[in-house]
């Protein structure tokens, strides 16, 4: 079974500093999606960014970049010059590219940010 | 109203209640999803449907039945609950249900009593 874990329950960073949230997949397929969402306190799941697998390219949104190591089954999400907006949990998710009803959540990472 | 939205925002029932959960998205999307998030632990997808049609139902126990009647609503009818079952059930949907964005609702709040 695929499983998605976070190993950082929580992370805190300064305001303008970088962070990096960790996440790491199992998986026997070789075409799928990986995301990172972000859920901020009483507010909406939105997506931060995504990455194909079959991209070897690091996905970069503005201040979020992703370092992806498909042999490593590695995912991580930098946040650069963070911003106190920031502040929320954080998901790395898994979708199959062949099974639509495939979708993995990690536990999450609730990030900090201190002015 | 815009995106996707959930009613009740909040809800308290009886193990023996029945009630149902509605989802509304006003986006176009011809795929809707069910999510459960409880406390400490991953987010859970429980159903898929597509073009109305129910793609999969990830072994979710029958006391939950969802409906779509179209592609813009999607129901969980509820009944006969436990009190693990309390939960934040999260609605969302995307474009076709191969696409990679999800749009989240803000959920309902579940709690069974």
């Amino acid at each position: 079974a695929q499983t998605v874990t976070q190993s950082q329950p929580e992370m805190s960073v300064q305001e303008a500093e970088t962070v990096t949230l960790s996440c790491t997949y199992d998986t026997s397929e070789s075409d799928y999606y990986l995301f990172w969402y972000k859920q901020p306190p009483s507010r909406q799941m939105i997506l931060v960014i995504r990455q194909e697998a079959y991209k070897q390219q690091n996905a970069t949104e503005n201040r979020f970049s992703v370092n992806f190591q498909k042999a490593a089954k590695s995912f991580s999400l930098k946040i650069s010059d963070s911003q106190l907006g920031d502040a929320a949990m954080y998901f790395c998710a898994y979708r199959s590219a062949l099974l639509i009803q495939d979708m993995r959540f990690g536990a999450g990472t609730r990030l900090t940010v201190k002015p | 109203e815009t995106g996707v939205t959930q009613t009740p925002r909040h809800l308290v029932m009886g193990m023996t209640n029945k009630k149902s959960l509605k989802c509304e998205q006003h986006l176009g999307h011809n795929a809707m999803y069910w999510y459960k998030q409880s406390a400490k632990k991953p987010l859970e997808l429980m159903f898929v449907y597509s073009l109305e049609e129910r793609v999969e139902n990830n072994s979710v126990p029958s006391r939950f039945s969802p409906e779509c009647p179209n592609s813009s609503h999607l129901f969980l009818h509820l009944h006969t609950l436990q009190p693990e079952d309390s939960a934040l059930y999260l609605c969302a949907s995307s474009a076709q249900a191969s696409s990679y964005e999800q749009y989240f609702g803000p959920g309902t709040r579940l709690t069974v009593t």
